[in-house]
């Protein structure tokens, strides 16, 4: 089946920092990302839709200029998190798409921790 | 190694039950995730158990037993717009959503 790598699978960055995390598909080409928050024991929040070579579309509530997403080619989607805060310690699953009428792929989700 | 299984496909008659069963081995287990995935959009959350037993939640309802890995979720009065893949999720130990294939489950009137 088609694999989405999504790295890192952990950090911890200090409050006022920056954090980029990358989400790969690795044996196809995807023409739509999608990337999600999720909370403890929280159902997964989609955060933004990426289109390669198009800006993102964000989410009602997610600020666009916090979370910067760049899917500037068709295997890679990126996601950096500007200035972060303990309040943006959270789960960030990214998923991977081929084309308008398939499913989406799911990276292993990256755990973000801001002290 | 970790590994969640569920069906590939399945079929049902619109108006009729379906279960969907999913088993999984993890490093640890944080919960169990159901997802719905409409073809070409973003899945959506269905159910999430930590705990044994039945959560019920309208037409959806979703089982989970611990001691044998298993989880299953039961459709009631299908109805065409059921149609959908349903995706089986564990968080494991270091809270890493481990994700299985996807069910593709198919109504006919």
């Amino acid at each position: 089946g088609a694999v989405v790598s999504q790295h890192p699978s952990r950090v911890i960055c200090k409050s006022g920092t920056s954090v980029k995390i990358e989400c790969r598909s690795l044996d196809f080409q995807a023409t739509t990302m999608f990337w999600y928050r999720q909370f403890p024991k929280q159902s997964l929040m989609l955060m933004a839709t990426s289109n390669e070579g198009s800006k993102a579309t964000y989410e009602q509530g997610v600020e666009k200029d916090k979370f910067l997403i760049n899917h500037a080619s068709l295997t890679l989607s990126t996601l950096t998190v500007t200035s972060a805060h303990p309040e943006d310690s959270s789960f960030y699953i990214c998923s991977a798409r081929v084309g308008g009428d398939t499913e989406a792929f799911f990276g292993q989700g990256t755990r973000l921790t801001v002290v | 190694g970790q590994n969640i299984d569920q069906p590939t496909e399945m079929t049902a008659t619109e108006g009729a039950i379906v279960q969907i069963n999913c088993t999984y081995q993890t490093s640890g287990f944080n919960g169990l995730f159901w997802y719905q995935q409409h073809a070409g959009e973003a899945p959506t959350f269905l159910s999430y158990n930590v705990l044994d037993g039945l959560e019920e939640k309208g037409r959806f309802s979703s089982f989970l037993s611990r001691s044998k890995g298993y989880s299953y979720l039961l459709l009631k009065e299908l109805q065409m717009k059921d149609s959908a893949s349903y995706l089986c999720a564990v968080m494991d130990s270091n809270y890493q959503l481990i994700w299985g294939a996807g069910t593709k489950l198919i109504i006919k009137p």
